[in-house]
């Protein structure tokens, strides 16, 4: 079965600072990985995804994430945080032979002014 | 375009009492999804429809939780009769195109469930 673990479970830093959170996962196949984000207030909404092809993918808002296999790492990364970042940060993994997304337990992301 | 509408958006009940949550994905999607959030963890799926048919519950816990989607669109998920440990939100969701495993979901705001 799959999982996916999330180091950091809050994270707490000042604008302009730069930004990696840590997501690692357990399956031997092939997988899809994502990183959901939920703003307060708001509903979870895709940041950015991978499934095949450059494993540095580019998602909204600044963010980005890579894909390092022999890792079964997808660290998501922002050079520079706004306090508009502050949210809750969730990796997910769906393995292509199947169909079900596993979520990590989500880091909890607080940018201070 | 019109999201994923779920209701009610908050429920309080006493422990072995029933409960049930309604969502309406979004117009068109055939893949229905409903997850549970503890405090504290991330989304945990609890079953899939792909248009009225279940694709996988295998941690729904059938004694005492029920989903439907008759006809392929709106679906409701049941509790009865709840338990403590049943305080959560519980999450719809929808995705346009189906088996792939790289599609995008569309999450609705959740129904938050506190048992008292």
């Amino acid at each position: 079965a799959q999982s996916v673990s999330q180091h950091n479970h809050h994270v707490i830093l000042s604008e302009a600072a730069s930004l990696e959170l840590g997501c690692n996962y357990s399956y031997g196949g092939t997988v899809n990985l994502f990183w959901y984000v939920q703003y307060p207030g708001q509903h979870l909404q895709l940041l950015l995804k991978y499934f095949s092809g450059d494993p540095l993918v580019k998602g909204i808002k600044g963010f980005e994430a890579e894909f390092i296999k022999s890792k079964f790492s997808f660290n998501l990364r922002k050079p520079s945080v706004q306090w508009s970042d502050t949210a809750e940060y969730f990796c997910a993994v769906n393995a292509t032979a199947g169909n079900k997304l596993t979520f990590g337990g989500g880091t909890r992301v607080l940018v201070k002014p | 375009e019109a999201g994923v509408a779920q209701s009610p958006r908050y429920k309080i009940i006493e422990k072995r009492q029933s409960v049930a949550f309604w969502c309406n994905p979004i117009s068109g999607h055939a893949t229905l999804y409903w997850y549970q959030q503890i405090l504290g963890q991330g989304p945990k799926l609890l079953i899939q429809f792909q248009n009225n048919g279940v694709v996988d519950d295998s941690q729904l816990p059938k004694d005492r939780f029920s989903a439907e989607r008759l006809k392929g669109v709106d679906s409701t998920l049941k509790i009865q009769p709840a338990k403590l440990e049943d305080s959560a939100v519980y999450l719809c969701a929808s995705s346009a195109h189906p088996g792939q495993g790289n599609e995008k979901l569309f999450f609705g705001s959740g129904t938050q469930l506190s048992v008292l």
